[in-house]
């Protein structure tokens, strides 16, 4: 079955760039319309923050559309996520997803000092 | 800006059917916002239960159907198992933007 990880690291500090790759296995990425990012802070909602299509077209959430940049490696079976000058507010759990169906397990980026 | 709104909480006796709606401040929401629904129990990853309105994946329990209710979408619940007890969240579409609402808290009592 079609499985998703993201990986990177679990700390940045404040107005560096954050960055995240999530590893498809079990189908290839050029299999699906397209491979989404969402995050959650601590106790919060789920926040959208963007989606790549297969043909490497890219959807952003406006809030964070200055800032943010999704790529695919279709070579590695990967997309990837970044995410520059963060701080304490991006500190979240991170989790990659294929369209909405299948989700990682998520990963947690602390933004401090 | 675009605010996606649910219920912050309800609550269900076991057995029982309750409703959850996600409201759009931009109008009434139709099958061209593709309504998603997402479950998501304490410490672990969402789990998707319904897509574009009233389509269910593989997985999802046949007591969980989506609808159009009243100008929101909606997700009703038929017969309240324990495990339902849980955050519940909408997905709306917004031309190109996907936003979340801000999850209803499902009890079980």
């Amino acid at each position: 079955q079609v499985q998703l990880q993201e990986s990177g690291p679990g700390l940045a500090k404040p107005s560096e760039t954050l960055s995240l790759t999530c590893t498809v296995s079990g189908a290839s990425i050029s299999s699906s319309n397209y491979w989404t990012w969402i995050r959650q802070p601590a106790g919060k909602a789920l926040e959208w923050i963007g989606l790549i299509y297969t043909s490497g077209s890219t959807n952003y959430n406006p809030s964070l559309r200055s800032r943010v940049t999704i790529s695919l490696d279709t070579s590695k079976n990967q997309f990837s996520l970044k995410l520059s000058s963060v701080t304490a507010a991006d500190t979240a759990v991170y989790y990659c997803a294929r369209e909405y169906s299948i989700w990682g397990q998520g990963t947690l980026v602390t933004v401090s000092s | 800006q675009t605010v996606v709104t649910q219920e912050p909480s309800l609550t269900v006796s076991p057995g029982g059917t309750v409703t959850l709606t996600c409201a759009s401040n931009t109008g009434a929401v139709t099958s061209g916002y593709y309504p998603n629904w997402f479950q998501q129990k304490p410490g672990q990853a969402p789990r998707a239960l319904i897509y574009s309105t009233d389509n269910k994946h593989s997985w999802t329990p046949a007591r969980f159907s989506g609808s159009l209710l009243g100008g929101k979408a909606a997700l009703t619940l038929s017969g309240a198992q324990p495990e339902d007890e849980a955050d519940y969240y909408c997905l709306l579409y917004y031309g190109g933007a996907w936003v979340f609402g801000g999850g209803t808290k499902l009890t079980v009592l």
